[in-house]
């Protein structure tokens, strides 16, 4: 499987401030996703990273407040814009196929102060 | 009802014994199925994928899926400590683009 590299692994934020949060994977990828855990919760899906077009958002995530770029098959980042502290959570990024295995990479624990 | 759900546990079992997760899923449509380990502090794991109906092992882990009864579980057999962590079932329902749904996850213990 897949190497997958995430920076940063953790950051302490104050609020109204955004995060960018990068994904770097060691082969070129068709599909890259990311993914919110909540203290104490599953995983949720916020959207799927297409290269050359825009994100797919699952219901409940928007663009304005989850942008996020996919330059290459390789890299993606999403942004965690005008936080609060309802935001801290793990913002994880995942590679595979659709309906497929998927391999998650290490995790961003954000803390929004 | 939720798409995917787990016993809830916590599950202990001791050192050697046989630890049983199990989950149910809503999509009777649903054709791919997954278990992640996931220890504290850290992100999940592939341990485990099923497609067919049946018994499928790998190692001292077994995989089973019923979907005329729409369950799947993971037997860990001669548990170890190294087992201890959460446990999450994946289901990618059928027809909705990308979405995977995970179950709320069950946390297990191994007791030495």
């Amino acid at each position: 499987s897949a190497v997958i590299s995430q920076k940063p692994s953790r950051d302490i934020c104050q609020r109204g401030t955004s995060l960018t949060i990068q994904c770097q994977v060691d082969s070129q990828v068709t599909m890259m996703f990311w993914y919110r855990q909540q203290p104490g919760q599953s995983l949720t899906l916020i959207a799927t990273a297409n290269q050359g077009s825009e994100a797919t958002y699952e219901s409940g995530f928007v663009i304005d407040k989850f942008p996020i770029s996919r330059p290459n098959l390789t890299f993606s980042t999403l942004t965690v814009s005008n936080m609060s502290p309802e935001d801290s959570s793990i913002y994880l990024c995942s590679v595979g196929q659709a309906g497929d295995e998927q391999y998650f990479g290490p995790g961003t624990r954000l803390t929004v102060t | 009802q939720k798409e995917v759900e787990q016993n809830s546990g916590p599950l202990s079992v001791p050192e050697g014994a046989i630890a049983s997760l199990n989950c149910t899923y809503s999509d009777r449509g649903s054709q791919s199925f997954f278990w992640y380990r996931q220890y504290s502090g850290k992100s999940p794991e592939l341990i485990m994928s099923i497609y067919s109906n049946g018994d499928k092992e790998d190692g001292r882990f077994t995989a089973q899926l019923n979907k005329a009864s729409q369950y799947v579980s993971l037997l860990i057999r001669d548990s170890q400590p190294s087992d201890s962590a959460t446990y999450l079932c994946a289901v990618p329902p059928l027809n909705t683009g990308n979405q995977f749904y995970f179950g709320t996850g069950t946390s297990l213990t191994v007791i030495p």
